[in-house]
């Protein structure tokens, strides 16, 4: 799998939009582009996905560069429930794999 | 929603005992994991399921074992607890064939004495 590199910590005010930065420069043409956040002591649980054009749920927006080497992950209205460590990770399809988390983004929703 | 439960958010045992973790997923994945989670150490495979019946190895599989009698269930077994195995336990569970998108479960954090 592709590493990936996030700023370890940022600030967001509530009711702002949070612009989480992911870099993942080695990224191949069969790699997909994952989200997953983490609030303290609870499973992590998964925001979206994309491969190469921009993706849009209920949770989040996720933008990713022409060239795929670098993404944002738009939470568009911070609330203060969205504070959390978020993991971007990247991965291919295929069969059942572990998932190995880096050191991720601590965000912080300030009221 | 999918829906990932798990028998316990905490819980303490004492060394040398058999401890059991239960996890059950409601959406009918082929594909279930046990992970443990320390601090500086990140989420680490213990074992993992493809299907009922069916179970391999992660990169800690000593001192557990597994049991997948069932699609929705998938089970950990602590044979002899040990003080070095108090952590957070976290289920996940997986649709085959789509993408690679793991559900989790609260977590169960066990503490052995």
């Amino acid at each position: 799998d592709a590493k990936t590199t996030q700023p370890p910590s940022m600030d967001c005010a509530e009711g702002r939009a949070a612009n989480l930065p992911c870099n993942h420069s080695t990224i191949s043409g069969n790699e997909y582009v994952y989200w997953y956040r983490q609030i303290h002591s609870q499973g992590p649980q998964y925001i979206i996905h994309g491969l190469k054009n921009n993706e849009t749920n209920e949770m989040a927006s996720l933008i990713i560069t022409e060239d795929r080497k670098s993404s944002t992950l738009i939470l568009p209205h911070a609330t203060l429930r969205d504070t959390a460590v978020y993991y971007c990770i990247v991965r291919s399809i295929q069969g059942a794999q572990k998932l190995v988390f880096g050191q991720g983004t601590r965000l912080t929703i300030n009221p | 929603d999918v829906k990932v439960t798990q028998s316990s958010r905490y819980l303490v045992k004492r060394t040398g005992e058999k401890v059991f973790l239960e996890c059950v997923q409601d959406m009918d994945h082929e594909n279930m994991f046990w992970y443990r989670q320390d601090p500086g150490l990140g989420l680490r495979l213990i074992y993992f399921s493809y299907d009922v019946k069916m179970k391999e190895k992660g990169d800690i599989p000593e001192g557990y074992s597994v049991s997948r009698e069932k699609k929705e269930r998938f089970s950990l077994i602590l044979e002899s607890a040990s003080t070095n195995q108090t952590s957070m336990y976290l289920c996940a569970s997986r649709k085959a064939g789509e993408a690679d998108t793991q559900y989790f479960g609260p977590g169960t954090r066990l503490t052995v004495l």
